[in-house]
């Protein structure tokens, strides 16, 4: 499965862009960049997914890298709702089927 | 349109009973995944059923066990159960399996074993 490495926590302050980088350095061709968040006890919310090329949505901007081996998630003004953990995932493909990998991810907090 | 419907959304269980988690998946979604979130080990793949039929499995004991019926809903089974099952259990739907098909969670089941 595709890894990948996400900063263990980061602070912002409200009113700011969050920069949320994720590394995927053995990402494969077909396989897209997803960005979940989760909230305290809360069900992964989907924020925002990608190929190689950049994206927006209402929620947030996804930035790749022409080599597609990182990509930074952009929330253009974050408030404190947007405290969480947020994950970084590959999609993979096995046998016909797709899973999830969650890894660790990142504990952003915004502060006032 | 409704989201995923997870029930119950807590759940005491003594050890060695046996415990049946439903969702019920956004309108028109035909696969179901599960996931059990625990402090230690985070958030882990258990199963994907697509048309009743499951596509995926995780690294789980086949105690745990799954089944998706005509109307997509999903069922997860953990028989004989033991105190470190108590977790957070999440179901995610999506539309098909295309890679670029994005999933929605639920709010998830508590389970407490005790």
């Amino acid at each position: 499965d595709a890894k990948t490495t996400q900063p263990t926590s980061m602070d912002c302050a409200e009113g700011r862009a969050a920069n949320l980088p994720c590394n995927h350095s053995t990402i494969s061709g077909n396989e897209y960049v997803y960005w979940y968040r989760q909230i305290h006890s809360q069900g992964p919310q989907y924020i925002i997914h990608g190929l190689k090329n950049n994206e927006t949505n209402e929620m947030a901007s996804l930035i790749i890298t022409e080599d597609r081996k990182s990509s930074t998630l952009i929330l253009p003004h974050a408030t404190l709702r947007d405290t969480a953990v947020y994950y970084c995932i590959v999609r993979v493909a096995r046998q016909g089927a797709q899973k999830l990998v969650f890894g660790q991810g990142t504990r952003l907090t915004i502060n006032p | 349109k409704a989201g995923v419907t997870q029930t119950p959304r807590y759940l005491i269980k003594t050890r060695g009973q046996q415990v049946t988690l439903s969702c019920s998946p956004i309108s028109g979604h035909r696969s179901v995944s599960w996931y059990q979130q625990t402090p230690g080990q985070g958030l882990q793949f258990l199963f994907e059923y697509f048309s009743e039929t499951q596509r995926n499995k995780g690294n789980f004991p086949g105690r745990f066990s799954g089944r998706q019926f005509s109307n997509s809903r999903s069922e997860m089974n953990v028989s004989t159960l033991e105190l470190g099952d108590s977790a957070l259990y999440l179901c995610a739907s999506s539309a098909g399996q295309a890679l670029n098909t994005e999933a929605f969670f639920g709010q998830g089941t508590r389970l407490t074993v005790v």
